[in-house]
């Protein structure tokens, strides 16, 4: 398809289980984004990878959380142990390039995913 | 570090009111600066971005250096406005997303 898809669209679990979110971003695009999405926490980063550079992972918020980005398109986001508080949606996002302050093509604007809603019992 | 503040978790109006959903930020560079929007099952999406000075269904936003502020406003609400709005902050690296503001806005 076009857009970005994510998988499973939902996902129960029972607390300290593991879990892994698939991301397909959109064909070319160099950034990927992962975020969480919850009541009263709105869009929390968690990571971002940007072509072949280190991924940023400072909003990663323990180190039960994990990302990887094979060959620079799908992306997995893996949650060891869950707990209730993992419970959210995480949603997906990929961008052709980060801006570059000017005005032109393909800047700035990222594509999101339908998201992967995460129930954890 | 960059940060995003929406201080209003909720916006009610009436239809055909003016409407201003705040954004102010913090950052130590040249900030560029963006409104997303969700409808309802939808998927979130944009809706403008500073530098393109641009105004997408009525909706403009100004960005203030001064004050460190994006207000997002519109001069006359449609009931179709309801929707989940998030202004995001781009730096140097990573896109980050205020906390949003959910406008409802009554007929």
């Amino acid at each position: 398809g076009a857009g970005v898809s994510q998988s499973p669209s939902n996902k129960v679990t029972e607390k300290g289980k593991d879990v892994e979110l698939r991301c397909d971003p959109i064909s070319g695009h160099t950034a990927l984004y992962w975020y969480r999405q919850s009541l009263g926490q709105g869009l929390e980063f968690l990571i971002y990878f940007q072509g072949n550079s280190a991924p940023d992972k400072s909003g990663l918020p323990s180190d039960r959380f994990s990302a990887e980005r094979t060959g620079g398109s799908v992306s997995t986001l893996t949650i060891q142990r869950t707990q209730q508080e993992d419970s959210a949606v995480y949603l997906c996002a990929s961008s052709l390039d980060r801006p570059l302050g000017l005005a032109g093509v393909g800047t700035g604007e990222l594509f999101f995913g339908e998201g992967s809603r995460l129930t954890v019992l | 570090a960059q940060r995003v503040t929406q201080p209003e978790k909720l916006l009610s109006v009436f239809k055909g009111a003016p409407v201003e959903l705040k954004c102010n930020y913090s950052y130590s560079g040249s900030p560029e600066l963006f409104w997303y929007v969700q409808y309802s099952r939808q998927r979130l999406q944009l809706l403008l971005r500073h530098i393109s000075r641009e105004s997408i269904k009525g909706f403009t936003a100004d960005l203030n250096k001064g004050e460190t502020s994006f207000h997002l406003k519109k001069p006359f609400a449609q009931e179709e406005d309801s929707a989940m709005y998030y202004c995001a902050l781009q730096g140097a690296q990573k896109l980050v997303f205020g906390q949003g503001t959910r406008l409802t806005i009554n007929p």
